[in-house]
């Protein structure tokens, strides 16, 4: 079974509107991540909490909002989008927060913006 | 600045052979240091870890080198194969940091 499921998987929308990209995870962990990969860059940490928290915050952009409901969860709201926030969003999760914990790492959603 | 840097962005290799992908990162506080695999459209797994208490870890055909004094840290994968080509992430951070990401270093591994 998947210890950390993202969804949707594939996600298209239409410039100006808005998506949540859901990320659950079930490893017991308490700290959460988002991460971003476009195409052809590297990945870019975007967010971290711990225990339900901001801890980190690198995304200039106020159009992206972390929400989490539960511990376990951790969705991304992206408000106006616009085609430069294609990417694939990577949710990560790690036992506590901070560098020393290892950071596993969901399937992703793959987001196309038109 | 980027606090962890590959400096090679692609490595090609005949099977079989021993291979070196080479990380180095600026932050003299860092005490976790790791690599990950990620193949095209996946999501990055987590191949192997140490710790700044050691200066090497093996597990299977990957070892990973420690050398805190050159902040410099390595992973060398021998007998390598066709299945290991991919994109190797090395990482590093401490206690109260996040995880820092290198650009990645593309293997090929030519059977």
């Amino acid at each position: 079974d998947p210890k950390i499921i993202q969804k949707p998987k594939y996600l298209v929308a239409v410039t100006g509107s808005e998506k949540i990209l859901i990320c659950e995870q079930y490893l017991g962990h308490n700290a959460m991540y988002w991460y971003r990969q476009s195409a052809k860059k590297p990945l870019e940490f975007m967010f971290s909490y711990s225990y339900q928290k901001l801890m980190d915050n690198q995304t200039a952009s106020s159009r992206f909002q972390p929400q989490s409901s539960k511990k376990n969860h951790l969705d991304l709201q992206i408000t106006a989008l616009k085609p430069d926030d294609s990417a694939t969003y990577f949710c990560a999760s790690s036992q506590d927060h901070g560098g020393a914990y290892e950071q596993y790492f969901g399937p992703g959603t793959r987001l196309t913006v038109l | 600045g980027q606090q962890v840097k590959q400096s090679s962005p692609s490595l090609t290799v005949q099977e079989g052979g021993i291979l070196i992908l080479n990380c180095d990162y600026e932050n003299d506080m860092f005490d976790y240091f790791a690599w990950y695999k990620k193949y095209p459209d996946n999501s990055p797994t987590l191949l192997i870890s140490v710790r700044s208490n050691v200066d090497k870890r093996e597990d299977g055909r990957f070892t990973v080198f420690l050398n805190k004094s050159g902040k410099h840290f390595s992973l060398h994968i021998t007998a390598s194969q066709p299945e290991d080509t991919a994109v190797y992430l090395c990482a590093a951070g401490g206690n109260n940091n996040r995880i820092f990401f290198g650009d990645g270093t593309q293997l090929v591994v030519k059977p």
